[in-house]
Protein backbone atom coordinates (compact mmCIF):
# COMPACT_ATOMS: atom_id res chain seq x y z
CA UNK A 1 0.00 0.00 0.00
CA UNK A 2 0.74 3.74 -0.72
CA UNK A 3 2.23 5.66 2.18
CA UNK A 4 1.94 9.41 2.63
CA UNK A 5 4.00 11.49 4.53
CA UNK A 6 3.84 14.95 4.94
CA UNK A 7 6.12 17.59 6.40
CA UNK A 8 6.73 19.65 8.68
CA UNK A 9 4.24 18.21 10.95
CA UNK A 10 3.39 21.82 12.44
CA UNK A 11 5.01 25.99 11.51
CA UNK A 12 4.23 29.00 12.92
CA UNK A 13 4.51 31.85 10.57
CA UNK A 14 3.22 35.13 10.70
CA UNK A 15 0.45 37.19 8.49
CA UNK A 16 1.75 37.72 5.17
CA UNK A 17 4.28 35.32 4.79
CA UNK A 18 4.46 32.53 2.43
CA UNK A 19 4.72 28.88 3.58
CA UNK A 20 5.33 25.44 1.65
CA UNK A 21 4.28 22.31 3.06
CA UNK A 22 5.49 18.95 1.37
CA UNK A 23 3.95 15.34 0.50
CA UNK A 24 6.22 12.45 -0.44
CA UNK A 25 4.69 9.59 -1.70
CA UNK A 26 6.08 5.93 -0.76
CA UNK A 27 5.93 5.19 -4.50
CA UNK A 28 5.06 7.14 -7.42
CA UNK A 29 1.48 8.44 -7.68
CA UNK A 30 2.26 10.25 -11.12
CA UNK A 31 -0.04 13.49 -10.40
CA UNK A 32 -3.24 11.43 -7.97
CA UNK A 33 -2.46 13.73 -5.39
CA UNK A 34 -5.19 16.38 -3.50
CA UNK A 35 -4.52 18.68 -0.78
CA UNK A 36 -7.71 19.58 2.04
CA UNK A 37 -7.94 22.10 4.43
CA UNK A 38 -9.40 21.04 7.89
CA UNK A 39 -10.12 23.34 10.53
CA UNK A 40 -11.57 21.81 14.10
CA UNK A 41 -15.50 21.20 13.95
CA UNK A 42 -15.77 21.44 10.26
CA UNK A 43 -15.22 19.05 7.42
CA UNK A 44 -12.59 19.08 5.24
CA UNK A 45 -12.78 21.30 2.51
CA UNK A 46 -10.56 20.33 -0.94
CA UNK A 47 -8.19 23.00 -2.24
CA UNK A 48 -6.15 21.45 -4.86
CA UNK A 49 -6.66 18.62 -6.88
CA UNK A 50 -4.41 16.55 -9.12
CA UNK A 51 -1.46 18.29 -7.85
CA UNK A 52 -2.02 21.26 -9.14
CA UNK A 53 -5.60 22.16 -9.84
CA UNK A 54 -7.09 25.17 -7.58
CA UNK A 55 -10.57 23.71 -6.94
CA UNK A 56 -13.44 26.07 -7.35
CA UNK A 57 -13.68 29.16 -4.63
CA UNK A 58 -10.38 28.78 -3.53
CA UNK A 59 -8.23 31.66 -3.15
CA UNK A 60 -5.35 32.05 -5.50
CA UNK A 61 -2.89 32.07 -2.61
CA UNK A 62 -3.04 28.43 -2.50
CA UNK A 63 -0.89 26.96 -5.32
CA UNK A 64 0.27 23.08 -5.73
CA UNK A 65 3.35 21.49 -7.76
CA UNK A 66 4.78 18.32 -8.32
CA UNK A 67 4.21 14.81 -9.61
CA UNK A 68 5.61 11.55 -9.57
CA UNK A 69 6.56 10.81 -5.34
CA UNK A 70 7.21 14.85 -4.04
CA UNK A 71 4.45 17.03 -3.92
CA UNK A 72 4.02 20.69 -2.09
CA UNK A 73 1.68 23.05 -1.25
CA UNK A 74 2.35 26.93 -0.96
CA UNK A 75 0.22 29.60 0.58
CA UNK A 76 1.49 33.05 -0.43
CA UNK A 77 0.25 35.84 1.80
CA UNK A 78 -1.16 33.99 4.88
CA UNK A 79 -4.22 35.01 6.48
CA UNK A 80 -5.88 34.22 9.58
CA UNK A 81 -8.36 31.73 8.69
CA UNK A 82 -5.16 29.94 7.07
CA UNK A 83 -5.22 28.23 10.55
CA UNK A 84 -5.98 24.97 10.09
CA UNK A 85 -4.61 21.64 9.30
CA UNK A 86 -3.83 20.66 6.05
CA UNK A 87 -3.64 16.88 4.92
CA UNK A 88 -2.32 15.55 1.27
CA UNK A 89 -3.93 12.31 -0.02
CA UNK A 90 -3.19 10.35 -2.76
CA UNK A 91 -5.84 8.61 -4.87
CA UNK A 92 -3.93 6.54 -7.81
CA UNK A 93 -4.34 3.24 -6.09
CA UNK A 94 -7.22 3.06 -3.57
CA UNK A 95 -6.50 6.28 -1.87
CA UNK A 96 -4.55 7.84 1.89
CA UNK A 97 -4.28 10.24 3.48
CA UNK A 98 -0.82 12.00 4.69
CA UNK A 99 -0.74 12.33 8.46
CA UNK A 100 -1.47 16.28 8.09
CA UNK A 101 0.92 19.65 8.42
CA UNK A 102 -0.64 21.94 11.25
CA UNK A 103 -0.49 25.65 10.35
CA UNK A 104 -0.27 28.34 13.15
CA UNK A 105 -0.65 32.21 12.14
CA UNK B 1 -29.01 22.45 -2.50
CA UNK B 2 -26.15 19.79 -2.64
CA UNK B 3 -25.36 18.49 0.52
CA UNK B 4 -24.73 14.80 1.99
CA UNK B 5 -26.49 13.83 5.40
CA UNK B 6 -24.91 10.95 7.01
CA UNK B 7 -27.22 8.81 9.80
CA UNK B 8 -26.44 5.23 11.58
CA UNK B 9 -23.68 5.89 13.67
CA UNK B 10 -23.51 5.57 17.55
CA UNK B 11 -22.60 3.54 20.67
CA UNK B 12 -22.27 -0.44 20.12
CA UNK B 13 -20.13 -3.07 21.52
CA UNK B 14 -16.83 -4.85 20.29
CA UNK B 15 -17.59 -7.36 17.68
CA UNK B 16 -20.97 -6.04 16.98
CA UNK B 17 -21.85 -4.56 13.18
CA UNK B 18 -23.49 -1.06 12.73
CA UNK B 19 -24.55 0.28 8.94
CA UNK B 20 -24.11 4.01 8.29
CA UNK B 21 -26.18 5.74 5.18
CA UNK B 22 -25.18 9.00 3.78
CA UNK B 23 -28.38 10.32 1.93
CA UNK B 24 -27.18 12.53 -1.33
CA UNK B 25 -29.30 14.91 -2.52
CA UNK B 26 -28.87 18.20 -5.16
CA UNK B 27 -26.59 16.27 -7.71
CA UNK B 28 -27.31 12.99 -10.08
CA UNK B 29 -25.21 10.49 -7.44
CA UNK B 30 -24.61 8.00 -10.56
CA UNK B 31 -21.98 10.57 -11.72
CA UNK B 32 -20.00 10.20 -9.21
CA UNK B 33 -17.49 7.80 -6.93
CA UNK B 34 -18.21 7.97 -3.09
CA UNK B 35 -16.61 7.46 -0.14
CA UNK B 36 -16.41 7.17 3.42
CA UNK B 37 -13.69 8.92 5.34
CA UNK B 38 -13.25 8.94 9.37
CA UNK B 39 -11.51 11.14 11.92
CA UNK B 40 -10.67 10.15 15.31
CA UNK B 41 -10.91 13.21 17.60
CA UNK B 42 -7.61 15.18 17.94
CA UNK B 43 -5.97 12.30 14.97
CA UNK B 44 -5.73 12.70 11.20
CA UNK B 45 -8.07 11.87 8.38
CA UNK B 46 -7.96 8.35 7.55
CA UNK B 47 -9.46 6.86 3.94
CA UNK B 48 -11.64 3.93 4.99
CA UNK B 49 -13.71 2.94 1.41
CA UNK B 50 -14.96 3.89 -1.73
CA UNK B 51 -16.95 2.88 -4.49
CA UNK B 52 -16.70 3.91 -7.96
CA UNK B 53 -19.66 5.47 -9.83
CA UNK B 54 -21.59 1.90 -10.93
CA UNK B 55 -19.95 -0.32 -8.21
CA UNK B 56 -17.38 -1.80 -10.71
CA UNK B 57 -14.93 -0.53 -8.25
CA UNK B 58 -14.76 -0.61 -3.88
CA UNK B 59 -11.40 -0.25 -2.26
CA UNK B 60 -10.83 -0.30 1.30
CA UNK B 61 -8.54 1.10 3.61
CA UNK B 62 -6.08 -1.62 5.29
CA UNK B 63 -7.39 -1.31 8.84
CA UNK B 64 -10.97 -1.92 7.63
CA UNK B 65 -10.29 -4.67 4.60
CA UNK B 66 -12.62 -8.04 5.19
CA UNK B 67 -14.33 -6.21 8.31
CA UNK B 68 -16.55 -3.28 6.21
CA UNK B 69 -18.25 -3.26 3.06
CA UNK B 70 -19.27 -0.13 0.89
CA UNK B 71 -22.51 -0.17 -1.38
CA UNK B 72 -24.63 2.48 -3.31
CA UNK B 73 -28.14 2.53 -3.96
CA UNK B 74 -28.39 5.77 -7.27
CA UNK B 75 -32.03 5.12 -7.66
CA UNK B 76 -32.61 6.12 -3.82
CA UNK B 77 -29.40 9.19 -3.74
CA UNK B 78 -27.98 6.33 -1.06
CA UNK B 79 -24.43 4.85 -0.07
CA UNK B 80 -23.68 2.44 2.87
CA UNK B 81 -21.18 1.61 5.43
CA UNK B 82 -21.62 -2.02 6.92
CA UNK B 83 -19.29 -2.08 9.23
CA UNK B 84 -18.69 -5.70 10.96
CA UNK B 85 -16.98 -6.77 13.65
CA UNK B 86 -16.16 -4.01 14.93
CA UNK B 87 -13.33 -2.94 17.44
CA UNK B 88 -12.67 0.16 19.96
CA UNK B 89 -10.56 1.48 17.08
CA UNK B 90 -13.56 1.91 15.23
CA UNK B 91 -14.30 4.75 17.26
CA UNK B 92 -14.56 7.81 15.01
CA UNK B 93 -16.45 10.57 13.43
CA UNK B 94 -17.46 9.32 9.75
CA UNK B 95 -17.46 11.33 6.78
CA UNK B 96 -19.23 10.45 3.58
CA UNK B 97 -17.85 12.51 0.27
CA UNK B 98 -18.35 12.86 -3.18
CA UNK B 99 -15.81 12.87 -5.43
CA UNK B 100 -15.20 14.96 -8.65
CA UNK B 101 -15.79 12.20 -11.12
CA UNK B 102 -16.95 8.84 -11.79
CA UNK B 103 -13.59 7.33 -10.67
CA UNK B 104 -11.64 7.68 -7.75
CA UNK B 105 -10.15 11.39 -7.96
CA UNK B 106 -10.70 14.18 -5.57
CA UNK B 107 -13.36 14.30 -2.31
CA UNK B 108 -15.52 17.72 -2.72
CA UNK B 109 -18.15 17.48 -0.85
CA UNK B 110 -18.92 16.24 2.97
CA UNK B 111 -21.46 15.88 4.78
CA UNK B 112 -21.16 16.81 8.62
CA UNK B 113 -20.56 13.51 9.84
CA UNK B 114 -21.83 10.33 12.30
CA UNK B 115 -19.95 9.71 15.46
CA UNK B 116 -19.11 6.10 15.77
CA UNK B 117 -18.58 4.80 19.47
CA UNK B 118 -17.11 1.08 20.08
CA UNK B 119 -17.55 0.19 23.86
CA UNK B 120 -18.36 -2.24 26.17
Amino acid sequence: DIQMTQSPSSLSAAVGDGVTLTCRASQTIHNYLNWYQKKEGKAPKLLIYGASGLHSGVPSRFSGSGSGTNFSLTITSLQPEDSAIYFCQQTYSASTFGQGTRVDI
Amino acid sequence: EVRLVESGGGLEQPGRSLRLSCGASGFNLEDYAMHWVRQVPGKGLEWVAGVSWNSGYKGYGDSVKGRFTISRDNANGAVYLQMNNLRSEDTALYYCAKDIEAGFNALELWGQGTVVTVSP
